[in-house]
């Protein structure tokens, strides 16, 4: 079964900084594009960042823009967020999503549908 | 930026149809996909590319797209099917979601 597995989430200050990871399992992973998204509690799905199978292109939202990163090692099945100066409104459950098309030499956009979620880990942002 | 808007909750009978709507600006022009979250759980997909349903979705869910508004019907609606709805389409190499639909199967 395609399995998706964050972690790193916790309990982070304002002004910190969290790197999550989400390993990936049973597909071949670089031949997808990767996102994150996000939900606050008791909120609506926000997409965080997106990035092609080879790595190679990046997208973000404009709320996280210049502050979060992402990135993957396809070498370990392996996708990250690194955030920081983290906010209170960055608080949300923090889920990868792969995309639903497959893509011959990984160059393709995050731009097709979500079709495999992770459980999501939680990130707090608080004082 | 893109926004896309969804009536917060809709209400159904067991065994009737239920129609969820996704507005945005020229949304025929993209694709629209859906996703049911029962509480405490990851999305699900159930429709992509504005009508096309996933292995495993029941067949009573279908989907199209025209104009401004995408839509997803769930036709002979049961009580699991009672969760939280989002659309979803892509912008400027952006993934949008809508504001998301409650349907309580009454």
């Amino acid at each position: 079964e395609v399995q998706l597995l964050e972690s790193g989430g916790g309990l982070v200050q304002p002004g910190g900084s969290l790197r999550l990871s989400c390993a990936a399992s049973r597909f071949t992973f670089s031949s997808y594009a990767m996102s994150w998204v996000r939900q606050a509690p008791g909120k609506g799905l926000e997409w965080v960042s997106g990035i092609s199978g080879s790595g190679g292109s990046t997208y973000y939202a404009d709320s996280v823009k210049g502050r979060f990163t992402i990135s993957r090692d396809n070498s370990k099945n392996t996708l990250f967020l690194q955030m920081n100066s983290l906010r209170a409104e960055d608080t949300a459950v923090y889920s990868c999503a792969k995309s639903r098309r497959f893509c011959i030499g990984g160059s393709c956009p995050p731009d097709d549908a979500f079709d495999i979620w992770g459980q999501g880990t939680m990130v707090t942002v608080s004082s | 930026s893109y926004e896309v808007t969804q009536p917060p909750s809709v209400s159904v009978s067991p065994g009737q149809t239920a129609t969820i709507t996704c507005s945005g600006d020229k949304m025929g022009d993209k694709y629209a996909c859906w996703y049911q979250q029962k509480p405490g759980q990851s999305p699900v997909l159930v429709i992509y590319q504005d009508n096309k349903r996933p292995s495993g979705i029941p067949e009573r869910f279908s989907g199209s797209n025209s104009g401004n508004t995408a839509t997803l019907t769930i036709s002979g609606t049961q009580a699991m099917d009672e969760a939280d709805y989002y659309c979803q389409a892509w912008d400027s190499s952006t993934a949008v979601f809508g504001t998301g639909t409650k349907v309580t199967v009454l």
